[in-house]
């Protein structure tokens, strides 16, 4: 069974712009999560989808957004990026939402320059 | 809300010995989780270990255990034996449910472990 894949695995983008990230849950996996890993700030959590909802949401500024397809694909967005968005995101699946059930992707890396 | 306490930025270890990464945590649900993941240079997060508040057993898998003291809200990780890949960053993480089906990790800060030859 193929795990979870998150593309790009790397990607360089400058202040103002907006970046999309992808991630492929394992197959039959429903709950994607998302974290931010900063050297500042450690490990966060973004969001949570099931079943394309959204069901919790970290504390961060509305310039991130996800969303969720029917194929449990999931993408998140940061718009009019900053330098302290500079960061590894990593997504995560399992079956209904239970962490003890997740797996991690490998990572986006993003760098704003 | 749930806070996760890792005091050592780095641990040394020489090749074969025993290494024990120290975290702390603090909740108020009598019911909580409590995780070890390593994650290589590389940046992918691998499960370790996990141990349930009423588990009455401390947690083992492999070269990992998991010293749990519920009454001190300590969740050491011991890695015996340890191999050179062993080197990585450690994080300690704690479930939280806020409701709804939901569930997240609490992270600790991490501690970076160097195994040497």
């Amino acid at each position: 069974k193929a795990g979870v894949t998150q593309t790009p695995r790397y990607l360089i983008k400058t202040r103002g712009q907006q970046v999309t990230l992808s991630c492929s849950p394992i197959s039959g996996h429903r709950s994607v999560s998302w974290y931010q890993q900063t050297p500042g700030q450690g490990l966060q959590f973004l969001f949570e989808y099931f079943s394309e909802t959204q069901r919790n949401k970290g504390n961060f500024p509305g310039r991130f957004s996800g969303r969720q397809f029917s194929n449990s694909r999931s993408e998140m967005n940061v718009s009019t990026l900053e330098l302290g968005d500079s960061a590894l995101y990593l997504c995560a699946s399992s079956l209904r939402g239970t962490v003890l059930s997740q797996y991690f992707g490998p990572g986006t890396r993003l760098l704003v320059l | 809300a749930q806070k996760i306490t890792q005091t050592q930025p780095g641990m040394f270890v020489q090749e074969k010995e025993a290494v024990t990464l120290d975290c702390t945590y603090d909740t108020s649900d009598p019911s909580y989780g409590l995780f070890w993941y390593k994650q290589p240079s590389s940046g992918e997060m691998i499960f370790l270990i996990y141990q349930g508040s009423y588990d009455q057993q401390n947690a083992t898998e492999g070269r990992y255990s998991l010293n749990f003291q519920k009454a001190r809200k300590s969740a050491n990780l011991v890695i015996s034996a340890s191999q050179l890949g062993d080197s990585a960053m450690y994080f300690c993480a704690m479930r939280e449910a806020p409701g709804g089906g939901s569930e997240k990790l609490v992270f600790g800060k991490g501690t970076k472990l160097t195994v040497n030859p």
